[in-house]
């Protein structure tokens, strides 16, 4: 069966400093990997998504990138944190081809 | 383009009485739909998914949505609400390839003791 993880689970940040948060799946191969974020009181805002290494498309400008360095690691990126960067980020996976996404267990990010 | 309505923000109900959370969207395809239901601070789980096979669609934990074509909606039932049920829940609409998979704001789920 297939499994999700993020890393890490919680993070405080100071402004200003870098972001990595990672996120690997499991049991399955060439999936389709996204990053969303969800801000206190604003739902799911799709930021990246992939459909192999190193295609990345981005859906909203802003001082994130993200990398595919391997079939199914999906990292997200910041080289100076704002404190707009706190909220909560998931990651998700689907089939090549499918349309259902299955999401993991999420990064609760604060900048201070 | 596609959206999705999720008529109510917030849905009290008291443990043991029947759930209904409002969903209606938009799309120019044949979509498919989706509920997700979120717990605080955990990924989102999915309930269950329409894709034109059958319009009464069953899912886990007892829920189950009914997709109305004439009125766009698919809403989410349960007949006997849990206190475990207590979350947010999201409608999600999709153009059946994956690269517009569209989130509607949410409702928030309280269940009473």
């Amino acid at each position: 069966s297939q499994t999700i993880h993020q890393w890490p689970a919680t993070l405080v940040q100071p402004v200003g400093s870098p972001l990595s948060l990672e996120c690997t799946v499991e049991g399955t191969s060439n999936p389709n990997l996204y990053w969303y974020r969800q801000a206190a009181g604003r739902g799911l805002q799709l930021l990246f998504y992939s459909v192999g290494i190193g295609q990345i498309s981005s859906e909203v400008p802003q001082n994130l990138s993200a990398s595919r360095p391997q079939d199914r690691q999906f990292i997200l990126s910041s080289k100076k944190l704002l404190l707009s960067d706190s909220g909560f980020y998931l990651c998700a996976w689907a089939t090549s081809g499918s349309d259902t996404q299955y999401f993991g267990p999420g990064t609760r990010l604060t900048v201070l | 383009a596609q959206s999705v309505t999720q008529l109510d923000s917030h849905v009290s109900v008291s443990e043991g009485t029947p759930v209904l959370l409002r969903c209606n969207y938009s799309s120019s395809y044949s979509p498919s739909l989706f509920w997700y239901v979120q717990h605080p601070n955990k990924g989102l789980q999915l309930l269950l998914k329409y894709t034109s096979a059958a319009t009464l669609v069953k899912g886990i934990n007892g829920f189950e949505a009914e997709f109305k074509k004439s009125e766009t909606s698919f809403h989410l039932t349960k007949p006997s609400a849990h206190m475990s049920d207590a979350a947010e829940y999201f409608c999600v609409v999709s153009d059946n390839y994956g690269q517009n998979f569209v989130f509607g704001p949410g409702t928030r789920l309280s269940v009473l003791p």
